[in-house]
């Protein structure tokens, strides 16, 4: 059984950034590639970007390009979100996720969720 | 990017009633690579359905998906307590994957 372990919840300040992780049981994500989506209050899931931790290529929706950085380190197993530039509208769970087998964005394996709440 | 819309907004059924979630594309999924997931308070997206009607590990056989190109179905036969949730549907046809507005399955 895939599990996903995020860090926990921050609270960040306007222009500020923030720094979440996550780790596959087992210590690896076996190949695959690891999303990180997110979800502000009331709203419907989006997505962020990806990488593929055994290559260290990581690809971003355009909305975030140039304020997030998804980086791997493969000895420990670890994917980290970075997002800079904090706003009120950063305000969100952001949830990583991994692909179910070959389908890429297929989102099979999700992390509990990491609150982050921007704030002054 | 592709737009997904999800009707109804809410939906208030009785348990054992039928429900129908319906998700419309704004241009046709050629692959017809399209997910349902199932969410409830506190709790990350659960997928359900992938590839359109290709029910995930441990998914009861109450959930059905169809349809194909733009418009896209989920079918719950008969409600159970636990189904009520809010449900997504989510493209990963093309990039970026996008996801729907939701569907809140409430109690009657």
């Amino acid at each position: 059984q895939v599990q996903l372990v995020q860090s926990g919840a921050e609270v960040k300040k306007p222009g500020s950034s923030v720094r979440v992780s996550c780790v596959a049981s087992g210590g690896t994500f076996s190949g695959y590639a690891v999303n990180w989506v997110r979800q502000a209050p009331g709203h419907g899931p989006e997505w962020m970007g990806r990488i593929l931790p055994v290559l260290g290529i990581a690809n971003y929706a355009q909305k975030f390009q140039g304020r997030l950085s998804i980086t791997a380190d493969t000895s420990t197993g670890t994917v980290f979100m970075g997002l800079i530039s904090l706003t009120y509208e950063d305000t969100a769970i952001y949830y990583c996720t991994r692909d179910r087998g070959s389908s890429s964005y297929l989102f099979a394996y999700w992390g509990q969720g990491t609150l982050v709440t921007v704030s002054s | 990017e592709v737009l997904l819309t999800q009707s109804p907004g809410t939906l208030s059924l009785s348990p054992g009633e039928r429900a129908a979630l319906s998700c419309r594309a704004g241009q046709s999924l050629t692959n017809t690579f399209l997910a349902w997931y199932q969410q409830k308070p506190g709790q990350a997206p659960r997928l359900l359905v992938y590839g359109g009607s290709s029910r995930a590990t441990g998914i009861p056989d109450r959930f059905s998906g169809s349809g194909s190109g733009t418009d896209f179905t989920l079918i719950i036969s008969r409600l159970e307590a636990e189904d009520f949730a809010v449900y997504y549907c989510q493209q990963y046809d093309s990039s970026p994957p996008t996801f729907g507005g939701g569907t809140k399955v409430e109690i009657k």
